[in-house]
């Protein structure tokens, strides 16, 4: 098992630019998550999926698009890159998306976007 | 809404000292309670979870008791070593929200031989 995989790992955009961040899972999960990653700030989410076809706003979704075509791919679409969205993003991904569950993270993307 | 506060870092311990790291809550309901670790140029991984009041859930040395009354999921060891030198994230889930997780803004322990 690969876990959840995150490609790039490091990316360097300009201001207006778009790009896309995969995310990928090999464990059969339902659900998965965006999160961002600033300085001093924790985790923040930014969208989320309860299955393939289904996604869903989370904290701070303003700038970012999802799709769900497939269970195991879930990317993450910048549509047109701001200083204000240089951080690390994770994916994450759990069993079914219940309170109890564990999450899985991939190893981040680190964006600068100058 | 839901939030999770902790203890303001960085943390710096010698090694076999005892941890302490507070992590207190707010949430409707009753939510899982969790704590994530991640080392450095990592991703969180999952190093213990409770999933009701009085729960205890530990692993590789580390505690933490789901106290519902003072709304708290503290995370402890008893003698750290060099080895646990990472960021610590406290984190909650609600029940009826799909799963969404509420984390901490981290709290970064370094430990010095």
């Amino acid at each position: 098992n690969a876990g959840v995989t995150q490609t790039p790992k490091f990316q360097v955009l300009k201001t207006g630019q778009s790009m896309t961040l995969q995310c990928a899972q090999d464990m059969n999960h339902e659900y998965m998550s965006w999160y961002r990653q600033d300085p001093g700030m924790g985790l923040r989410l930014i969208h989320y999926s309860v299955g393939a076809g289904i996604t869903d706003q989370g904290e701070v979704p303003n700038g970012y698009n999802v799709s769900r075509s497939t269970t195991e791919d879930f990317p993450l679409r910048l549509l047109s890159a701001a200083p204000s969205q240089t951080s690390v993003y994770f994916c994450a991904s759990s069993l079914s998306g219940v309170g109890t569950d564990t999450q899985y993270f991939g190893p981040g993307t680190r964006l600068t976007v100058l | 809404g839901d939030s999770v506060t902790q203890m303001e870092g960085p943390v710096t311990l010698s090694e076999e000292a005892f941890l302490t790291i507070n992590c207190t809550y707010t949430a409707t309901g009753y939510p899982s309670l969790f704590w994530y670790v991640q080392y450095p140029g990592e991703g969180l991984q999952l190093l213990l979870k409770a999933t009701k009041a009085d729960d205890k859930g530990s692993n590789k040395g580390f505690e933490a008791t789901y106290r519902k009354e003072t709304t708290s999921f503290h995370l402890e060891k008893g003698s750290v070593q060099v080895s646990d030198s990472a960021v610590y994230f406290c984190a909650l889930s609600a029940r009826t929200n799909a799963g969404k997780s509420t984390f901490g803004d981290g709290t970064t322990l370094t430990v010095k031989p």
